[in-house]
This record gives C-alpha cells, structure tokens and sequence, in this order.
C-alpha cells in the first residue's frame, strides 16, 4: 500500500527541541518530493517547505525559512520536520505530503502528527 | 505570494443538490495549477482535483474543475451525505504554494 506513516503525537515545553518523522512507503521514496503542511488549531492549511530525499534539495516556505528545519535520511525512506526551540505559537497539526515536482499538487497525505507546545 | 479567496465561506445544502465553490487568485495562476481538497473533521485533507480540472486518482465524476486565470470553480453536482466537508483550493503555480481559507459545506 502506498502512504506515509507520521509519528505520534508529541507534547512538549516551550524552549524544547523536536524532530517529527514521516515514513514512505509503497513506492520509490527517492523519485518523489516530501513536503510539509501546518494547521493550526480550527484553522487553514499552510505549504513550509519540501525536501526531495534523492538529493536532499530542501526548500522553504519564505515565511518558515529559519524557522524550523527539513531533512531526509533516504536510506529508511524518512522524512523529518524539527525544531531547535519550540514556541506555543507552534502548536499545530503538521501534516507531510507527496509531491511529484516542486511545483505540483499533494497526491498523497500522512495521518498528521499533532504537536502541542505548552508550559 | 499570491493570495486565493474562496467564497462563500460556509454553504449550506441538502443531499441531492448541487454546489457551486469558488476560489479567487490575487494574480494569474500559471499553467492552471490550482487543486482543490476535501477535509473531513479528524481526518487529512484528500486531494480531489488538479490542474484546474482533472480529477485525482478515484474521485467520484459528480466532482468537478474548472476555470483559469484568477477564478476557478469546484462543481458537486448531485451532494451525497459523505461530501459534507471543508474545501479548500490551493495554487501551486509558484513558490510558495498557497491554499484558500476553505468553504464549509454543511448539511441544511
């Protein structure tokens, strides 16, 4: 079956550092792109970055470039999404997708992995 | 970045009826990249349309694309109980990609 497996929700303190994981499966990890959608509680979807795991090219959303970071080990067909230093304003749902190109729709969602910042 | 509205925000309807969802671009989306997605309360969104008007692998025919430029359209023809949900288009014409607030169909 072809899908990305997200890991489990995390809770965590302000300050704290995290690294979030999406796993693909299915299908030849490295000839598509992974990218990286926030939403927010009750609100919209928000595009962050993608990172294409063949070659690591990693590109951002202008408004979380050096906000968090995306890296891919494709050795285990994982994608990751981390913080050095969470915020409560990070609260979110963060979802990965799958992109053909850089430029193309998200044919393919993971579950979510719902990240809660509070002290 | 170009900014999408989609209107109305929330459109109430009864199963059988046919909706009508729009979705405005701030400027010109190239090469009619615009997709919309269905998201139901818990779940991730699904991708049901892209490239304006072609549909996802397993969409149902009663959905529809259309549009180009600045103005695009979602079209259900025939509601079934399942498609009460909020949509939301998105542009992936540039960088970065940008979605709509999303329409809220809900049951009347």
């Amino acid at each position: 079956e072809v899908q990305l497996v997200q890991s489990g929700a995390e809770v965590k303190k302000p300050g704290e550092s995290l690294k979030i994981s999406c796993k693909g499966s299915g299908y030849s990890f490295t000839s598509y792109w992974i990218g990286w959608v926030r939403q927010m509680p009750g609100k919209g979807l928000e595009w962050m970055g993608i990172i294409y795991p063949g070659d690591s090219d990693t590109r951002y959303s202008p408004s979380f470039q050096g906000q968090v970071t995306i890296s891919a080990d494709k050795s285990i067909s994982t994608a990751y999404l981390q913080w050095s230093s969470l915020k409560a304003s990070d609260t979110a749902m963060y979802y990965c997708v799958r992109q053909f190109a850089p430029l193309s729709s998200f044919d393919l969602w993971g579950r979510g992995t719902l990240v809660t910042v509070s002290s | 970045e170009i900014v999408l509205t989609q209107s109305p925000g929330t459109l109430s309807l009864s199963p059988g009826e046919r909706a009508t969802l729009s979705c405005r671009a701030s400027q010109s989306v190239s090469s009619s990249y615009l997709a919309w997605y269905q998201q139901k309360p818990g779940q991730a969104p699904r991708l049901l349309i892209y490239g304006a008007s072609s549909r996802a692998t397993g969409i149902p025919d009663r959905f529809s694309g259309s549009g180009s430029g600045t103005d695009f359209t979602l079209t259900i023809s025939r509601l079934e109980p399942e498609d009460f949900a909020v949509y939301y288009c998105q542009q992936y014409g540039s960088s970065p990609s940008t979605f709509g607030q999303g329409t809220r169909l809900e049951i009347k």
